[in-house]
């Protein structure tokens, strides 16, 4: 079955430097995801991506976070100079269709990133 | 925007019971109801979605509930087996977003044999 998958599973770096994070999508899927969750707390929504153009973003997505899909298979997500505040897990999710039309949205198994 | 509540934040059952986990939204334009079940250190994977068309959907021994008027949609386990605690998350989402689904906290089920 096909699934999304993520990488690293586990980022440490220090306040202040870049990390990219990444995901390989579900081959025939179009819309792509990415969202937050902080130990112990709600899953958050941060960008939706679409024909190479973010489609949605929230006020947690600001300038130090940006997102790409370099290649066919790759989509990325970057964070500029990491925050303490940063530390969570990345989950990377994709859908067949997307925007008008709801769609199931699947999961990856996430990118915990933890800033020292 | 959207909010999603869910209660309760853990539940504890016997093995054999039903087990039911409550969300209530705010928009009444959201009309996409999926719910996720979490394990440890794994994302969330969907167990069921429901759109706003319908009122209830069964799979297998999993079903979920709409009701628009009040806003609230459930989840129902009937049967719990261990294999069935997890966090389990519920999530709308509406016409006017794209995709963006909005999370409830979490309900913790723990089924003890």
């Amino acid at each position: 079955e096909p699934e999304v998958t993520q990488t690293p599973s586990h980022q440490v770096t220090q306040m202040g430097q870049e990390v990219i994070l990444r995901c390989v999508p579900i081959s025939n899927h179009l819309y792509f995801y990415w969202y937050r969750q902080i130990l112990g707390q709600k899953v958050e929504f941060l960008v939706s991506f679409y024909n190479n153009e973010i489609s949605e973003k929230s006020e947690i997505f600001d300038d130090q976070f940006s997102v790409e899909r370099p290649d066919g298979s790759n989509f990325t997500l970057k964070i500029r100079s990491t925050k303490l505040e940063d530390s969570a897990m990345y989950f990377c999710a994709s859908s067949e269709w997307g925007g008008g039309r709801r769609d199931t949205q699947y999961f990856g198994p996430g990118t915990r990133l933890t800033v020292l | 925007g959207e909010n999603v509540e869910q209660h309760p934040s853990t539940l504890s059952v016997q093995e054999g019971d039903s087990a039911v986990i409550k969300c209530t939204y705010s928009d009444s334009a959201s009309n996409y109801f999926p719910w996720y079940k979490q394990e440890l250190g794994k994302g969330p994977q969907l167990i069921i979605d429901i759109r706003s068309n319908v009122g209830e959907k069964k799979d297998q021994r999993i079903a979920v509930t709409l009701n628009k008027t009040a806003k609230h949609f459930s989840l129902h386990i009937t049967e719990t087996q261990p294999e069935d605690s997890a966090v389990y998350f519920c999530a709308a989402t509406g016409t006017d977003s794209w995709g963006k689904l909005q999370f409830g906290a979490g309900t913790q089920v723990v089924v003890t044999p």
